[in-house]
Parts: C-alpha cells; sequence; structure tokens
C-alpha cells in the first residue's frame, strides 16, 4: 500500500525558514517523480515544486523560485523542501504527492498534507 | 501559463441526479493531459480521471471524462452521498502544470 507521509510544518515568521519531509512507502521510491502541491486555507490547488527519481531534475513555481529547494534521498525514501524567505502568501497545506511512471505529470498518491502558518 | 477556468463554481444537486462539471482552458491542451481530482473537506485531493477520459484505479463507473482541446466535462451520472465535494481539473500539458478553482458538489 502506498503511504505518503509529511512533516515538518508549523508556525514561522515571515522571513523565516522551515524544512517539510515527506516519507514514502509501499511504492518503489527512486523511480518515481515527486511533488508538492499547497492549498491555501479555503482555496484551490497550487503545484509549487517537482522532482525527478533521480533527484537530478528539479522544477518550481514561479511563485517560490529562488526561495524553495526541492531535494529527496532515496536510501531514505524521503523527500524534502527547504522553505526560506516564507511570505504570509506562503501560508498553505504543503502535500506531497507522487506521480505514476506511466503517466508524468498527474499525481497518483497524495499525504495528507503539513499546515504551514507564516505570521508575525 | 495555461489558466483552467471551472464552472459553475457550485452544483447543488440530489443524490441520483447526474453531474456535469466543466473545465474550460486558455490554450488547447494537447493529446488531453486534463486530469481530475476530488476532494472532501480535511482530506488530500483524489485522483479520478487522467488523459481526460480514463478513469483510475479504483474509481467508480459512474464518473466519467470527455473533451478535448479547450472544452473538457467531468460527468457523474448519479449522484452518492459520498460524491458530494469539492473537484479540480489540472493540466499536464506544459509547465506550469496547473489546477482549476474548483467546483463545489452540495446536496441540495
Amino acid at each position: 500500500e502506498v503511504q505518503l507521509s509529511e512533516s515538518g510544518g508549523g508556525l514561522v515568521q515571515p522571513g523565516g525558514s522551515l524544512r517539510l519531509s515527506c516519507a514514502a512507502s509501499g511504492f518503489t521510491f527512486s523511480t518515481s517523480a515527486m511533488s508538492w502541491v499547497r492549498q491555501a486555507p479555503g482555496k484551490g490547488l497550487e503545484w509549487v515544486s517537482s522532482i525527478s527519481g533521480s533527484g537530478h531534475a528539479t522544477y518550481y513555481a514561479d511563485s517560490v523560485k529562488g526561495r524553495f529547494t526541492i531535494s529527496r534521498d532515496n536510501s531514505k525514501n524521503t523527500m524534502y523542501l527547504q522553505l526560506s524567505s516564507l511570505r504570509a502568501e506562503d501560508t498553505a497545506v504543503y502535500y506531497c504527492a507522487k506521480e505514476p511512471v506511466a503517466v508524468p505529470g498527474i499525481f497518483d498518491y497524495w499525504g495528507q498534507g503539513t499546515l504551514v502558518t507564516v505570521s508575525s | 501559463e495555461i489558466v483552467l477556468t471551472q464552472s459553475p463554481g457550485t452544483l447543488s444537486l440530489s443524490p441520483g441526479e447526474r453531474a456535469t462539471l466543466s473545465c474550460r482552458a486558455s490554450q488547447s491542451v494537447s493529446s488531453s493531459y486534463l486530469a481530475w481530482y476530488q476532494q472532501k473537506p480535511g482530506q488530500a485531493p483524489r485522483l479520478l480521471i487522467y488523459g481526460a477520459s480514463s478513469r483510475a484505479t479504483g474509481i467508480p463507473d459512474r464518473f466519467s471524462g470527455s473533451g478535448s482541446g479547450t472544452d473538457f466535462t467531468l460527468t457523474i451520472s448519479r449522484l452518492e452521498p459520498e460524491d458530494f465535494a469539492v473537484y479540480y481539473c489540472q493540466q499536464y500539458d506544459s509547465s506550469p502544470r496547473t489546477f482549476g478553482g474548483g467546483t463545489k458538489v452540495e446536496i441540495k
């Protein structure tokens, strides 16, 4: 059974930093591209960042480029998102999501999400 | 960036009725790289449809997707109580991947 579990969210001041983790199990992690998708309170979904199975290719939304860094450790079946220079508009539930090898670009499994609140 | 516009914003229907949700793209989505997700309150989204019309694993056949180019539709043939939720479309034709604003299907 595929399981994704995020952690690391919390309250942080504007300009601060946070590192989110996504622990994965139940599938071959190293062959699956992974992504982060966020949802501001009461709002819709926004793709944030993606990383290839090997970790060599990374992609970012313009809204977070230069401030967020995605990475993964395939030996630990874990993906990370380093959030820096945080702004109030980064407040959201951050979901990690798996992309199927056969259909890259969609998200076939999601974690339960971790809430990041940026406020003074 | 491809902008996806979903309509209506809210759909008020009774169990057993048919739901028709629309997703319109600001430019053509090639190869029908369009997916649909369902999200219930306090839960993560769940993949329903990909490739505009292919059901994901375990999705009941009352859910169907259609369309191409710029106009796509999600149809729920007969609403079950568990189908009342918010539905999002997403394009994966070009970067950045984008989602529509969502359609809430509520009990009338």
